[in-house]
């Protein structure tokens, strides 16, 4: 089944704690995406990668490093959380064609206190 | 970026009633989509319009876009309780800023049985 897969759905932590938002996708896409909702202000973009090695800050990259060491994973880091980054965060891939549908991860909702 | 506004922010109708909602940006697009997202889960593409198509038929989904007015509208016919959901325009992607998109605010839709 095609798909995105978010890891972890859930989780709280502490202010300062490393952590790391895994995402993969079996489809094979060559573009990959990671984006914060918040309520009132939608989805915004926070990095993406056009493909392997390739990666470029979206609208709100602050506080977020991301990296794509291979084609399917596109795992997105908060080195020093802080509570401004509770969020639920979504990571989505595409083919880079014409098109440019998105598929959606799950998401993942992280609480920093 | 190019931002995206949508209205009504929320939508409230009987089943059987008609839905629209629109989507206002403001920069030059390639193509503009429209998602739905089930309350607090990953978006599910609905349709896409081409800057060169003026409507599009999708099931109980038509889309217009006005690249004069910049705007686009998302009606969903004969709605379904079933259809209480977030309805999100995007744009951007692919478009002249490679891989940044924008969405807009959304819409939450509420259809009553």
């Amino acid at each position: 089944e095609a798909q995105v897969t978010q890891n972890p759905r859930y989780l709280i932590t502490v202010t300062g704690k490393k952590l790391t938002v895994t995402c993969s996708q079996n489809m094979n896409h060559e573009y990959m995406s990671w984006y914060r909702q918040d309520p009132g202000l939608g989805l915004r973009q926070i990095y993406y990668s056009m493909n392997v090695e390739v990666t470029d800050k979206g609208d709100v990259p602050e506080g977020y490093k991301v990296s794509r060491k291979e084609k399917r994973n596109f795992p997105l880091i908060l080195e020093s959380p802080s509570p401004n980054q509770t969020s639920l965060y979504f990571c989505a891939s595409s083919l880079p064609d014409r098109t440019g549908e998105l598929f959606f991860g799950e998401g993942s909702r992280l609480t920093v206190l | 970026s190019q931002q995206g506004e949508e209205d009504p922010q929320a939508l409230s109708i009987q089943e059987g009633e008609n839905a629209t909602m629109n989507c206002s940006y403001k920069t030059s697009i390639n193509n503009l989509q429209w998602y739905r997202q089930n309350s607090g889960r990953g978006l599910v593409h609905l349709i896409l319009i081409r800057s060169n198509e003026r409507e599009k038929h999708s099931g109980r989904l038509r889309v217009t876009l006005d690249t004069s007015k910049k705007s686009s509208s998302l009606l969903i016919t004969a709605s379904r309780a079933a259809d209480t959901a977030s309805y999100f325009c995007a744009m951007g992607l692919f478009n002249t800023n490679a891989g940044k998109s924008t969405f807009g605010d959304g819409t939450t839709l509420t259809v009553k049985p």
